[in-house]
């Protein structure tokens, strides 16, 4: 089935590492990927990770994924009041030669003082 | 380098009413998606254009339509409006579908 799963609410100190979780259904999926949505605007593109990859660092960012159960992270260092936003975790799925994303309802990040 | 550029920003519809939403891929880009995000949800895919036809359908009833030009701009068509089609639409491109998607910032349709 199509289905992706993420915690709605993270609260964290300003400078204290975030850590986002997934967890996804399908097992085609060819890559996963994490977008990031501030308020009134549309979806950033964050990061993104093939299926047959562990970890992907880029910068503050650290995906994990563990494919044998589903799951993925995004670790954010240091994490800044300007990484208040939701996130969203999407897998990509084949059809016929084509991908859609299927994304999660999304994890709100609240960083506090 | 534009990004994705969606119009109108807002709209608002009565029920029974028809809409159209227009969407311009990232230069370079070939691939349009569309997916409708309803308050407090993630987006759900809607539909995908290559070449000018649709290659993939997501579970929306046949008021949604869509358009693909040959200068890649694309058109979502919504007919006999609900209250329920109240949304911010999305457009996403890519360079072929397998690529990452780039979004819009949305148009956000409100129907009374």
């Amino acid at each position: 089935g199509e289905d992706v799963e993420q915690s709605l609410f993270l609260s964290v100190r300003e400078g204290d590492s975030s850590v986002i979780n997934c967890t996804y259904t399908d097992s085609s999926s060819t890559y996963l990927y994490w977008y990031k949505q501030e308020p009134g605007a549309g979806l950033q593109l964050l990061t993104y990770i093939f299926s047959n990859m562990d970890m992907k660092q880029d910068q503050r960012l650290t995906v994990l994924l563990n494919k044998k159960d589903k799951h993925l992270s995004l670790r954010i260092a240091d994490t800044q009041t300007g990484d208040s936003a939701i996130y969203f975790c999407a897998e990509s799925l084949p059809s016929g030669g084509y991908n859609k994303l299927i994304f999660g309802a999304g994890t709100r990040l609240a960083v506090h003082p | 380098d534009a990004g994705v550029t969606q119009s109108p920003t807002h709209l608002i519809k009565t029920r029974g009413q028809q809409v159209t939403l227009r969407c311009s891929p990232k230069s370079g880009h070939d691939t349009v998606s569309w997916y409708q995000q309803a308050l407090g949800q993630g987006p759900q895919f809607i539909f995908q254009y290559y070449e000018e036809e649709e290659r993939q359908r997501g579970n929306f009833p046949d008021r949604f339509s869509g358009h693909q030009f040959p200068n890649y701009s694309s058109e979502l068509n919504v007919n006999a409006l609900l209250l329920g089609d109240s949304a911010l639409y999305l457009c996403a491109s890519s360079f072929r579908s397998v690529q990452p998607q780039h979004f819009g910032d949305g148009t956000r349709l409100s129907i009374l």
